[in-house]
């Protein structure tokens, strides 16, 4: 199992950036998929997370109505699109897989996870 | 929203047993995830679902769940333990689901 994020870097207050998460070595389809960052010195947060067909997207209520993921099964990736980024947003965001598919209002645990791609929000 | 309580430290000496402790409203309810990460690496998976440990994961990491604590316990520790470790859950029903602990960095004496 891989997970390797890009698109990651500087960007300015305001802008915008789209982070991508390419995974290998399992069958995407079968997955949930989600983000999770971690701010400079700060502990572990739960950004947004997705089902495998994409009929269930979930957002932490610090990222509403700012950031939108999304999956292209065909191309075993999941992004995230950043938009009215704040300093506040700076972090290193992660790819993390779940252990299966969203089901019955559950999501299982963050099985694997990618290295990470640093987001600088900074004027 | 659903808040997960963690200790910010916890300190043990080599061959002792570690506890670290993951607070919340009922927790025994639902399903709790524990994540090893260690300076400048990415998380790591060491149990899941209270207590299930992935594959790979060594014997002496387990955990339990119950009431409105749940708790992930190393025995034997050793220097390679030292890290940060972060409880989990899936607040069903919330609008906001995903829920992380503070983290608790656990210092191998």
């Amino acid at each position: 199992v891989q997970l390797v994020e890009s698109g990651g870097g500087p960007v300015k207050p305001g802008g915008s950036l789209r982070l991508s998460c390419a995974v290998s070595g399992f069958s995407f389809f079968g997955y949930s998929m989600n983000w999770v960052r971690q701010a400079p010195g700060k502990g572990l947060e739960w950004v947004s997370s997705i089902s495998s067909d994409s009929a269930y997207i979930y957002y932490a209520d610090s990222v509403m109505g700012r950031f939108t993921i999304s999956r292209d099964n065909a191309k075993n990736s999941i992004y995230l699109q950043m938009n009215s980024l704040s300093a506040a947003d700076t972090a290193v965001y992660y790819c993390a897989r779940s252990g299966g598919d969203y089901d019955r209002g559950a999501m299982p645990e963050f099985d694997f996870w990618g290295q990470g791609s640093l987001v600088t929000v900074s004027s | 929203s659903y808040v997960l309580t963690q200790p910010p430290s916890v300190s043990v000496a080599p061959g002792k047993t570690a506890r670290i402790t993951c607070g919340g409203n009922n927790i025994g309810s639902k399903s709790v995830h524990w994540y090893q990460q260690k300076s400048g690496q990415a998380p790591v998976l060491v149990v899941y679902d209270d207590s299930d440990r992935p594959s790979g994961i060594p014997e002496r990491f387990s955990g339990s769940n119950s009431g409105n604590m749940a708790t992930l316990t190393i025995t034997r520790v050793e220097a390679g333990d030292e890290a940060d470790y972060s409880c989990q859950v899936w607040d069903s029903g919330s609008d906001h689901p995903g829920v992380f602990g503070g983290g608790t960095k656990l210092t191998v004496l």
